[in-house]
């Protein structure tokens, strides 16, 4: 079976400029994360969805930060206007819906410079 | 709120030595599940391992093995006979049932343990 899914895998962009992350979560997945990981802080929780809505986004650094999950396989995180300081590594996660004893599992990660 | 600690920052051994990482955790709760997790250098997050907290049998899988103690609040793992493919950041992680809305918040990291295994 197939993991989760992201795209692009690295991107470089200039500051200022739009960048929109995408996830196919596990087919038959109806929990979705989106972490964010940097050196200085580590794994941090950005947002997550059951069943499509968004259920926290306390995690989103600011309004430039937005997140979206029109269906249960496809997810986007969007960043505009993109700034250095939002250089990281952005992981997609999916799991069976939210219960304790799931496991998450990360996508590959997309690894974003802007410059 | 529940917390993870991974105190070794950084470890390095020697190809074939055994390694522990250690992993201690705060919870309230007396059903939890912890996890761990592998990030080797390509970057991607792989999981390991799952354990509730009503099983405190260790587990072995390999070279791996995992020893939770729930009187310590330590959920430790060990990597027998090294090869240098095991040098990764290792992350141990707890989850909480809590809400099911509150899954997500529920469900913490550790800051992680970076091994390197030298040839």
């Amino acid at each position: 079976d197939a993991g989760v899914i992201q795209s692009p895998r690295h991107e470089v962009t200039e500051m200022g400029q739009e960048v929109t992350l995408r996830c196919k979560p596990i087919s038959g997945h109806n929990s979705l994360f989106w972490y964010r990981q940097t050196m200085m802080r580590g794994l941090e929780l950005l947002i997550y969805f059951n069943n499509n809505v968004p259920i926290d986004d306390s995690g989103m650094p600011e309004d430039r930060f937005s997140a979206k999950m029109p269906n249960a396989s496809f997810s986007t995180l969007k960043i505009q206007p993109s700034e250095p300081r939002d250089s990281a590594v952005y992981f997609c996660a999916s799991s069976s819906l939210g219960a304790a004893r799931n496991t998450i599992y990360f996508g590959e990660g997309s690894w974003l410079t802007v410059v | 709120a529940q917390k993870v600690t991974q105190a070794q920052t950084e470890i390095s051994v020697v190809e074939k030595e055994d390694v522990t990482l250690d992993c201690v955790y705060e919870t309230r709760d007396t059903t939890y599940y912890l996890f761990w997790y592998k990030q080797p250098p390509s970057g991607e997050l792989v999981f390991l391992i799952r354990r509730n907290s009503f099983d405190e049998q260790n587990e072995i899988s390999g070279r791996y093995s995992w020893n939770f103690q729930k009187s310590t609040s330590s959920f430790n793992f060990t990597i027998t006979a090294s090869q240098v493919v095991d040098s990764a950041v290792y992350f141990c992680a707890l989850s909480e049932p809590g809400e099911q809305d509150n899954y997500g918040q529920n469900f913490v990291f550790g800051p992680g343990t970076r091994l390197s295994v030298l040839p």
